[in-house]
């Protein structure tokens, strides 16, 4: 089945600066890649997505950038701020009967020091 | 809408006990997914169903058992709980199980076996 590889496993950046989480992946067929951010106690929330059509994908602070031929995408979130301290996990899809499930990563803590 | 909704939020229970975690969503999901997270080990998939009536084991399914008797609920039995079942359990569900369409998560069930 499809792995995740998901690298770093914890992450401390200074306020203002870039944090990058990157993933890798097994299966070429896989065609869709969804990031989840995890608040402490809170429930995991989709928070970006790209498929395997495009290369990168934007939203405000966050970008995804999708490397198909070395099998890996990366989470990008500029200018960080405090309230982005949280779990993030990436995903790929998984097939199952009639549908597609999603193999997680192990997940990135990120702490934003102010 | 309520989304995904999970009892208890918290659970102890003693070793060789049974129980029932409650998940329900409001949102006519088809596809409804049991994970398991356990610490700096990602989301693991014990079953997930594709409509009232069907379900199937996901990765990691011994010690458990589901049902889906209707499309809003999809209850997680445990019948001989044991240490290694201490975790986090979300239920989350998506409309569909084709590539692309959100999962949705429950708040969560943390449950400690002692």
């Amino acid at each position: 089945g499809e792995n995740v590889e998901q690298h770093p496993s914890t992450l401390s950046v200074q306020e203002g600066d870039s944090a990058v989480i990157k993933c890798t992946y097994s299966d070429s067929a896989s065609n869709y890649f969804p990031w989840y951010k995890q608040e402490l106690g809170k429930r995991p929330q989709l928070i970006i997505d790209i498929r395997s059509n495009v290369g990168e994908k934007k939203d405000q602070r966050i970008a995804v950038t999708l490397n198909k031929t070395a099998k890996h995408f990366s989470l990008h979130i500029t200018e960080t701020q405090p309230e982005d301290s949280a779990v993030y996990f990436c995903a790929a899809p998984k097939p199952v009967d009639s549908g597609y499930a999603l193999n997680f990563g192990k997940g990135t803590s990120l702490l934003v020091t102010p | 809408n309520a989304g995904v909704t999970q009892t208890p939020k918290f659970r102890i229970l003693k070793i060789g006990q049974s129980m029932t975690l409650q998940c329900a969503q409001d949102m006519n999901h088809n596809y409804m997914y049991w994970y398991r997270q356990d610490p700096g080990m990602g989301l693991k998939l014990i079953y997930y169903s594709v409509g009232a009536g069907i379900t199937d084991k996901g990765e990691v399914p011994n010690g458990y058992n589901v049902s889906r008797s209707t499309t809003e609920d999809f209850p997680l039995r445990l019948e001989l709980a044991a240490p290694s079942q201490t975790s986090v359990y979300f239920c989350a569900s998506s409309y569909s199980g084709s590539i692309g369409y959100e999962q949705y998560f429950g708040p969560g069930t943390r449950l400690t076996v002692t």
